[in-house]
């Protein structure tokens, strides 16, 4: 069964920091990388999202995911976070196998930035 | 532009009673609508997927009976919780996903209660 690993669950930056979350994921085949924000009391909102090309994605807001696919890895960077970056983020993926129907969410990762 | 909108909100019922909760496209059409589960401080599991005019699949684990899923339209899902059970009350969220298009959009999730 695939499966999302995101090793940091709690991170606390100051503002004007450098961002890297990490997100591995378990399937060996064709795949779709998301990641995701919450921002506290609102739904799940798109960052950024890879299908397929250039394995450096941009997102909104600044964010940028790589894809490494010989290391099973969509890390999420942001070079200078901002206080309104305080969310939880999460990385999902859905896979060929399951005709890219069923996406697999980490376990999430909360953001706080001080000011 | 994709829109999902979740209703009700939140809601608080008593043990034993079934609660509806509706899931809406408001702004694109949906073949494929899925429902999620979130417990606190926890990932979103997924519990069904949801395809338009067909019964819906089930991940393993999820009680069929217990949570009816009706998708009669490219824009609405619902999500019947039936005897509730204060092992119930969580984060319902749903998602939506455009015709062609791999990604999701999701609702803004329903806070079940059962007292």
């Amino acid at each position: 069964a695939q499966s999302v690993s995101q090793h940091n669950h709690h991170v606390i930056l100051s503002e004007a920091a450098s961002l890297e979350l990490g997100c591995n994921y378990s399937y060996g085949g064709t795949v779709n990388l998301f990641w995701y924000v919450q921002y506290p009391g609102q739904h799940l909102q798109l960052l950024l999202k890879y299908f397929s090309g250039d394995p450096l994605v941009k997102g909104i807001k600044g964010f940028e995911a790589e894809f490494i696919k010989s290391k099973f890895s969509f890390n999420l960077r942001k070079p200078s976070v901002q206080w309104s970056d305080t969310a939880e983020y999460f990385c999902a993926v859905n896979a060929l196998n399951t005709g890219f129907q069923k996406l697999v969410f980490g376990t999430g990762t909360r953001l706080l930035v001080s000011p | 532009g994709a829109v999902v909108s979740q209703h009700p909100s939140w809601v608080i019922c008593k043990s034993g009673t079934s609660v509806k909760i509706e899931c809406r496209s408001l702004d694109f059409q949906a073949t494929t609508m899925f429902w999620y589960r979130q417990f606190p401080k926890q990932s979103l599991m997924l519990m069904a997927t949801s395809n338009e005019g067909s019964k819906a699949t089930y991940e393993q684990g999820v009680e069929k009976d217990k949570f009816l899923i009706n998708h009669a339209s490219l824009t609405l899902s619902t999500l019947t919780v039936t005897s509730a059970h204060p092992e119930d009350s969580s984060f319902y969220i749903c998602s939506a996903r455009p015709l062609s298009v791999e990604t999701q959009y999701f609702g803004p999730g329903t806070r079940l209660l059962v007292l």
